[in-house]
């Protein structure tokens, strides 16, 4: 059965901290690793990782891949209170439709 | 990245009534999907709405239940049928212009049923 596993689930920090979230993935046909950052009701696209060791960056944002080891980091710098949301890793598993299986998010709570 | 609208953006209804739910996309996509949220979890994936054809499910989502229709590349409709307290849930509809691309979501639409 595909798995999909975010680690913590809730984390709860101070202005300016650094935050490593996890998410480790058990698939059979592995095609791309996602984070959305979600707020209210959309989630909104944050990366999309297809290849281990390269990292992207956005802003204070960061993320990389391990297909050897089958999990993928999103790192957040200097947090702020806008950084506040649930974030979802997501992986796209099948070869035709390309759908999403998501796992159950980690809820950040930047504190200020 | 595609914008893309979802109305209504909520609605609460009574049971056993159904509700149509519109997605439209500002340009034109090669897949459109909806998923639902329930609360306190994570998405799960209803279906792939086809352009012109039928649209595919995923286990434990029927036709029946949750009738989909794509008639061109920019716009899906979701409707929710006699509908029960248990479909309480965020409905969101997402879409990608292509096989590598990332997906991008609506708002969502927030249903309660009474």
């Amino acid at each position: 059965e595909d798995k999909v596993v975010q680690s913590p689930l809730s984390l709860v920090v101070h202005e300016g901290d650094t935050v490593t979230l996890n998410c480790s993935y058990e698939v059979t046909n592995f095609r791309s690793l996602l984070w959305y950052k979600q707020e209210k009701k959309a989630p909104t696209f944050l990366f999309m990782l297809t290849s281990s060791g390269i990292e992207k960056k956005s802003g204070r944002l960061s993320s990389i891949l391990d297909k050897k080891e089958l999990f993928s980091i999103l790192n957040i710098t200097a947090t702020q209170t806008g950084d506040s949301a649930i974030y979802l890793c997501a992986v796209v598993v099948r070869s035709g439709a390309n759908n999403l299986f998501f796992g159950t998010g980690t809820r950040l709570t930047v504190i200020p | 990245s595609a914008v893309i609208s979802q109305k209504p953006s909520r609605d609460i209804c009574q049971r056993g009534t159904s509700l149509t739910i519109q997605c439209q996309v500002d340009s034109q996509v090669t897949m459109m999907f909806w998923y639902r949220q329930q609360p306190g979890q994570s998405l799960t994936l209803i279906a792939t709405a086809n352009q012109g054809s039928e649209a595919t499910y995923e286990s434990g989502f029927v036709i029946d239940k949750f009738p989909i229709s794509r008639p061109n590349l920019t716009f899906s409709t979701l409707t929710v049928s006699n509908m029960s307290p248990e479909d309480s849930s965020i409905y969101l509809c997402s879409a990608k212009r292509g096989l590598d691309q990332p997906q991008h979501f609506g708002d969502g639409t927030r249903l309660s049923i009474l």
